[in-house]
């Protein structure tokens, strides 16, 4: 079964509204969540990386303020788009990186439509 | 230094045959090399993976051939089937543990014809 859930799956809202994005792990411990962006037929772009209870890290060229990240416990990871426009419309997806080699996986995605 | 290159960036074979992927890359502190196969709306899915003290890996219909001196490695799947089309990226870390920050390709989109 997934161990790695997001919600919801696909959101679709006005231009200006604010989008949250859910991350869980499900059978592990994820102290190392990372969250990418991919336009279609485009590669996966790393936004950025959160650690358990610490600030999130984020990548060249991505608006922190826009794209806030909290990592709040070891299961849960969110990801709130703020004042969304059309050019955020895209696939966000969140990678869970345990404590051992093994404990890696992507979640389904988040298709995100900004109207 | 960062980047990785992949290619082809489009790939069709028959059914049977064999599809070759190669990605190349620069920083030589990278130690941890993945392939991930994507299948529309579905986020990628670990298919095998190799460190770069080894040359080759094979897991079942999957290889990946790993050349350390020329910095590239390649993902080889025999006996193609139509269940595989999909776009499959290479990837390249630095750490595989929780501070592995993945770098991706291009992608591939492999169309394997019946």
């Amino acid at each position: 079964g997934a161990v790695v859930s997001q919600h919801p799956s696909w959101v679709i809202c006005k231009s200006g509204t604010s989008v949250k994005i859910e991350c869980r792990s499900l059978d592990f411990q994820a102290t190392t969540m990372f969250w990418y962006r991919q336009f279609p037929k485009q590669s996966l772009m790393l936004m950025a990386t959160s650690n358990e209870g610490s600030k999130a890290t984020y990548e060249q060229g991505v608006e922190k303020d826009k794209f806030l990240i909290n990592h709040a416990s070891l299961t849960l990871s969110t990801l709130t788009v703020t004042s969304a426009h059309p050019e955020d419309s895209s696939f966000y997806i969140c990678r869970t990186s345990g404590s051992s080699y093994n404990e890696q996986f992507f979640g389904p995605g988040t298709r995100l439509t900004v109207l | 230094q960062q980047q990785v290159k992949q290619s082809p960036q489009s790939l069709i074979v028959q059914k049977g045959g064999i599809s070759i992927i190669n990605c190349a890359y620069e920083n030589t502190a990278f130690d941890y090399f993945p392939w991930y196969q994507q299948f529309p709306g579905k986020g990628p899915a670990l298919l095998i993976a190799i460190r770069p003290d080894v040359s080759e890996k094979k897991e079942g219909r999957f290889t990946i051939s790993f050349n350390k001196s020329a910095k590239q490695f390649s993902l080889h799947i025999m006996d193609s089937q139509p269940g595989d089309s999909a776009t499959y990226f290479c990837a390249a870390s630095i750490g595989s543990g929780n501070t592995g920050k993945l770098i991706f390709g291009q992608g591939t989109t492999l169309q394997v014809k019946p």
